[in-house]
């Protein structure tokens, strides 16, 4: 296992768009969670899932974005109707238990034009 | 709710030097994990060290080490022995064990640079 893996690395939009990030987690982590981080700032919580129920969105999460895991395995997160403001870098992190460490992916960057 | 602060925004100290970066923290509760996080240019945020606050030791691992206090809220992170694969943005982060997702609250971040 090569660890957490997201794609796109990279997405560039235009505004109004519906776009779609993939995250794979560690195969054995039951924890998934996804981040925002903007230019300059530290990662912000988005929403958790422990194996396929989400559990925990934050009021970052409008209704315009919407996650799933499917059978407790990858996650998808889904912006609808872009922004600009929803440029950030989205990342993607597993952990076994809870207390245990998280393993972040390399992100995926969004830049909505 | 949980907040942490990193007052530091930017460091840069010359390679073999030890290095102190600050954070502190503000929360309610009295179970709970600090962390630090290293997120080289590349991007993936890699775990550089972890204190569970019922530990009054502090943790260490290699050239990394912390000083925690817990009175004061403070969980500082001291590097020696700097060397140049140390550049990278640090955040410090805070974890509530018992309630909700566990999910990390992190810093604004240290951008740390070592200096050849």
């Amino acid at each position: 296992d090569t660890g957490v893996s997201q794609n796109p690395r990279h997405k560039i939009t235009k505004r109004g768009q519906n776009v779609t990030f993939r995250c794979d987690p560690i195969s054995e982590h039951n924890r998934l969670y996804w981040y925002r981080q903007t230019l300059g700032q530290g990662p912000e919580f988005l929403t958790y899932f422990q194996n396929e129920a989400q559990l925990e969105k934050s009021r970052l999460l409008s209704d315009r974005f919407s996650a799933e895991r499917p059978k407790g395995s990858f996650s998808t997160l889904e912006i609808q109707r872009t922004e600009q403001g929803d440029s950030a870098m989205y990342l993607c992190a597993s952990s076994l238990d809870r207390v245990a460490e998280a393993f972040f992916g390399q992100g995926t960057r969004l830049t909505v034009v | 709710a949980q907040t942490v602060t990193q007052s530091q925004p930017e460091m840069s100290v010359q390679e073999a030097e030890t290095v102190t970066l600050s954070c502190t923290y503000d929360t309610s509760e009295n179970n709970y994990y600090l962390f630090w996080y290293k997120q080289p240019p590349s991007r993936q945020m890699i775990l550089v060290i972890r204190q569970e606050a019922y530990k009054q030791q502090n943790a260490t691992e290699n050239r990394f080490s912390v000083n925690f206090q817990k009175a004061a809220k403070s969980f500082s992170l001291k590097i020696s022995d700097s060397q140049l694969g140390d550049t990278a943005m640090y955040f410090c982060a805070f974890m509530d064990i018992i309630q909700g997702a566990q999910k990390l609250v992190f810093g604004q971040g240290t951008r740390l640079t070592i200096n050849p």
